[in-house]
């Protein structure tokens, strides 16, 4: 368990709607990220917050949006769906801004299945 | 195009056996880590190496980071059922915050 919750564990939904998700850190983690993997792209990074504001993006969809709230948690919104918006949506979280780094490693959640039928 | 190549892809052995998992890239990374996943569960950390030419064992795992930090290989001696799962490394630029760049995964299978 690393600490990192993440909710739903799964969500099947159709095209066109709107589906948030919700991650919470591990506790003194100010670093929240998001990532999605699907089958052909593998994991790929999608925005990171540092205590409350947006601190790395990357190929993230204009139909997404994320924030992170003065609790600390997090939630990425998608909207109007697609069908391959499918995949798994992992948050992970870390101490202090620069995830990655030693003593500063990134705990990744459980993950989120998204089905989009 | 990925950022980091992570070969080979699918890796079928027999227990006892080594093998070596291999991830390249043209860009120079801060630091590079493994990752351990398992279907249905979020990836955990093995290990971060920072210093080029760095050598990290774990257990039956050595982890060794390129010495110009564009490369690193994980390398698994006797290997074991329990080593089944899949594998990624993931490497973070300079300057680009916690933006992690992963590569597309060894998927490990090791037979008894």
């Amino acid at each position: 368990d690393s600490g990192v919750t993440q909710t739903p564990k799964h969500l099947i939904t159709a095209t066109g709607q709107r589906v948030t998700l919700r991650c919470s850190p591990r506790s003194g983690d100010l670093s929240v990220y998001w990532y999605q993997q699907s089958l052909d792209q593998g994991l790929q990074f999608l925005i990171q917050y540092y205590n409350g504001e947006e601190r790395a993006k990357g190929n993230i969809l204009e139909r997404f949006s994320a924030q992170q709230f003065p609790d600390l948690h997090s939630e990425l919104n998608l909207s109007s769906l697609e069908l391959g918006d499918s995949a798994l949506y992992f948050c992970a979280s870390s101490v202090s801004p620069s995830g990655g780094a030693p003593s500063n490693e990134q705990f990744f959640g459980p993950g989120t299945r998204l089905t989009v039928l | 195009t990925q950022l980091l190549e992570q070969s080979p892809q699918f890796l079928s052995i027999q227990e006892g056996e080594n093998l070596t998992v291999y991830c390249n890239s043209s860009s120079v990374f801060s630091s590079l880590q493994w990752y351990r996943q398992e279907p249905g569960e979020g990836p955990v950390l093995l290990v971060t190496v920072v210093t080029g030419g760095e050598v990290k064992k774990l257990k039956r795992l050595t982890f060794q980071f390129g010495d110009a930090r564009k490369d690193s290989s994980l390398h698994i001696t006797a290997a074991q059922p329990g080593d089944t799962g899949l594998y990624l490394c993931a490497g973070l630029l300079y300057n680009q915050g916690g933006k992690l760049i992963f590569g597309q995964g060894t998927e490990l299978s090791v037979k008894p």
